[in-house]
């Protein structure tokens, strides 16, 4: 079976850094994606990680422990416009993705 | 962004009736997929298609049907609608199945079963 955790919510202040947690077990692996879905709005595409390591885009980063089953989303300089709720999702060979349940993350002034 | 659209994007019925959504692309995308959103669970999956006339099932497929005649138009029907089915219903499309290929997502159907 697969199974995909991720804290349910948390709270940054505008300008800091923080750092969204995913832990997952699956069957097979070929993947791990992130995506930011603001309320109402359909998610949008923002990482992908295969290989261990960090992935650099802009203010946003994501790390991968294949190892440990463990990656992370890490958001810089925090902005108002960056409350959302962010959903890591797994890929198997040939196998549809599983999505967890998403972290709603909220920036206070 | 990639060029899906959801029809209708909100709809209220009663319990009892029949509900087609409906999903275009003009990705020309071989996979389509529909999922539905609840507060807890996240998005799961409901059906998906890897070409015309071919689907199959997902996680939580009791209660919907699925067709796909042409390439770029996947609907999901509810027979009968029951209060259950209430949720926000996303498609999305992917070129591949898994690997390094992510998924991009329609705007979402709103769906209000009375």
């Amino acid at each position: 079976g697969q199974n995909i955790d991720q804290p349910t919510e948390m709270t940054a202040t505008e300008g800091a850094i923080v750092q969204i947690n995913c832990t997952y077990q699956t069957s097979g692996f070929n993947g791990l994606f992130w995506y930011q879905q603001h309320a109402g709005e359909a998610p949008t595409f923002l990482s992908y990680n295969v290989l261990d390591g960090l992935e650099e885009k802009g203010r946003f980063s994501s790390f991968l422990s294949r190892s440990k089953g463990y990656s992370y989303l890490l958001l810089k300089e925090l902005q108002m416009k960056d409350s959302a709720s962010y959903l890591c999702a797994v890929s198997g060979y040939g196998q549809n993705f599983v999505f967890g349940p998403g972290t709603r993350l909220s920036v206070l002034p | 962004d990639a060029g899906i659209t959801q029809s209708p994007r909100h709809k209220v019925t009663e319990t009892g009736t029949p509900v087609t959504l409906r999903c275009h692309q003009t990705e020309n995308h071989r996979y389509m997929y529909w999922y539905r959103q609840d507060p807890g669970h996240g998005l799961r999956l409901i059906h998906y298609s890897y070409g015309v006339k071919d689907t199959d099932k997902g996680e939580v497929s009791d209660g919907y049907s699925v067709s796909r005649s042409k390439t770029e138009d996947f609907l999901l029907t509810l027979e009968s609608a029951t209060s259950s089915q209430t949720s926000v219903y996303f498609c999305a499309i992917s070129e591949r199945r898994g690997g390094n290929q992510p998924q991009h997502f329609g705007d979402g159907t709103r769906l209000s079963i009375l």
